[in-house]
């Protein structure tokens, strides 16, 4: 099994749509990442989290929220779904420090249409 | 603002030759410098790592070569396989908060 597990791992969803993308980790880690990645522009920071009870806005944090339920998963929603939202969201863990890096899950392509 | 910039956007290597990607940071405070190597259809993964206090570190065929005063950090890929053909990106961070990353290069490396 994955250590960082994303569902669903596609989606197609309507303009205004409430949409959920969901996050597990077993790798025991604190900290918890909601990345986009767009063709030609990276990997861009939505939100993170250090603990169950912190949660910090990235630099595109706009027209999204997210959950940290346990320590172990990490929910990140659309309230409204809109076309430029389409993209591959990506999950990451990584430990206190980070100096291990950060672990990826397999990633959630949405379309919105 | 992209705090790592990244280039090129686009390499092509032959088989055998030696794939360079360079990334450059304004902020001093970041202390942890990675490259992750992603696959299509793949999260990214990460493929080596360097802290300032080393100017270079070496793992197999991958190496980062870490110039601390220019602010800028190198992934030399040794002896490119077809095999290494994927996207790369490298990134950086202030201890252990989020990671910044640079916009990717897509490698190809022809037979």
């Amino acid at each position: 099994d994955a250590d960082v597990t994303q569902t669903p791992r596609n989606r197609i969803t309507k303009t205004g749509k409430r949409i959920m993308l969901e996050c597990s980790q077993t790798k025991g880690h604190d900290r918890m990442y909601w990345y986009r990645q767009d063709p030609g522009l990276g990997l861009r920071l939505i939100y993170y989290s250090f603990d169950v009870k912190d949660i910090n806005k990235g630099e595109i944090s706009d027209g999204y929220s997210v959950s940290r339920q346990a320590q172990a998963k990490f929910s990140l929603s659309l309230e409204s779904a809109i076309p430029n939202q389409t993209a591959l969201y990506f999950c990451a863990t990584s430990d206190f420090s980070g100096g291990v890096g950060a672990f990826f899950g397999q990633g959630t392509r949405l379309t919105v249409v | 603002q992209q705090q790592v910039k990244q280039s090129p956007q686009s390499l092509i290597v032959q088989k055998g030759g030696i794939s360079i990607i360079n990334c450059a940071y304004e902020n001093t405070a970041f202390d942890y410098f990675p490259w992750y190597q992603q696959f299509p259809g793949k999260g990214p993964a990460l493929l080596i790592a360097i802290r300032p206090d080393v100017s270079e570190k070496k793992e197999g065929r991958f190496t980062i070569s870490f110039n601390k005063s220019a602010k800028q950090f190198s992934l030399h890929i040794m002896d490119s396989q077809p095999g290494d053909s994927a996207t790369y990106f490298c990134a950086a961070s202030n201890s252990g908060y989020a990671l910044n990353f640079g916009k990717g290069t897509s490698l190809l490396v022809t037979p």
